[in-house]
């Protein structure tokens, strides 16, 4: 175990569902990250937060709402999704936001849009 | 923005043959961090390089950062079934990389008993 847990680990969902993906870190780290990894494509980052201030938003869609409530729990709220974005979903956390320092990856949820 | 190119995608090996993974970018990189995410898992990391013409062993892993700082490489000696796996590098650096990891597309390990 890594320290960074993942709720829940599959959701299958609708277009018109509405869902939220839970993370939490025991680690003691500032900055948590949201990724999304899809088959045949590079992790893609989507959102960075850095002492619950969001710090990056990679030009996500607005149907992905992310909220930290505090440093050691991140959400990923989901609504009118569409099937392309069926993806395994990752959330990560470092000791600090920047390049230095390895990032810790939670067990992911793999979602499905149907 | 920053972007790192990784070869080969795939690699199919006889286990006991040796395997190696290349990162490529085209601006000059802070530093490179390798992970490795096992089938049905998530990454996990490796190892990170920061100096020029660094070398890193972690027992049949090697790691190499570039003189130029713009290359990587990952060599594993005698693949073992343990080894099977994505292995990527993630980078900062250049102009935007202040504040993200950047990762590679992965190179897909596969052994042959």
């Amino acid at each position: 175990e890594t320290g960074v847990t993942q709720t829940p680990r599959h959701l299958v969902m609708g277009m018109t569902n509405k869902k939220s993906l839970k993370c939490e870190q025991h680690l003691g780290h500032n900055a948590m990250y949201w990724y999304k990894q899809s088959a045949k494509k590079p992790l893609e980052l989507m959102f960075v937060y850095s002492l619950e201030e969001r710090v990056e938003n990679n030009s996500v869609p607005s149907r992905f709402s992310p909220e930290c409530p505090n440093s050691s729990h991140l959400f990923l709220h989901l609504h009118t999704l569409q099937p392309e974005d069926s993806a395994l979903y990752l959330c990560a956390s470092s000791r600090s936001v920047g390049g230095l320092g390895e990032q810790y990856f939670g067990p992911g949820t793999r979602l499905t849009v149907t | 923005g920053q972007q790192v190119m990784q070869i080969p995608q795939y690699q199919h090996v006889q286990e006991g043959e040796d395997f190696t993974t290349y990162c490529n970018s085209s601006t000059t990189l802070s530093n490179i961090q390798w992970y490795k995410q096992r089938p049905g898992g998530h990454p996990v990391f490796l190892i990170q390089l920061v100096k020029s013409g660094e070398v890193k062993k972690q027992k049949r892993l090697t790691f190499q950062f570039g003189e130029a700082k713009k290359n990587s490489s990952l060599h594993i000696t005698a693949t073992q079934t343990t080894d099977v796996g994505t292995y990527f590098c993630a980078v900062t650096g250049g102009v935007q990389g202040a504040q993200k990891l950047v990762f590679g597309q992965g190179t897909r390990l596969t052994i042959n008993p």
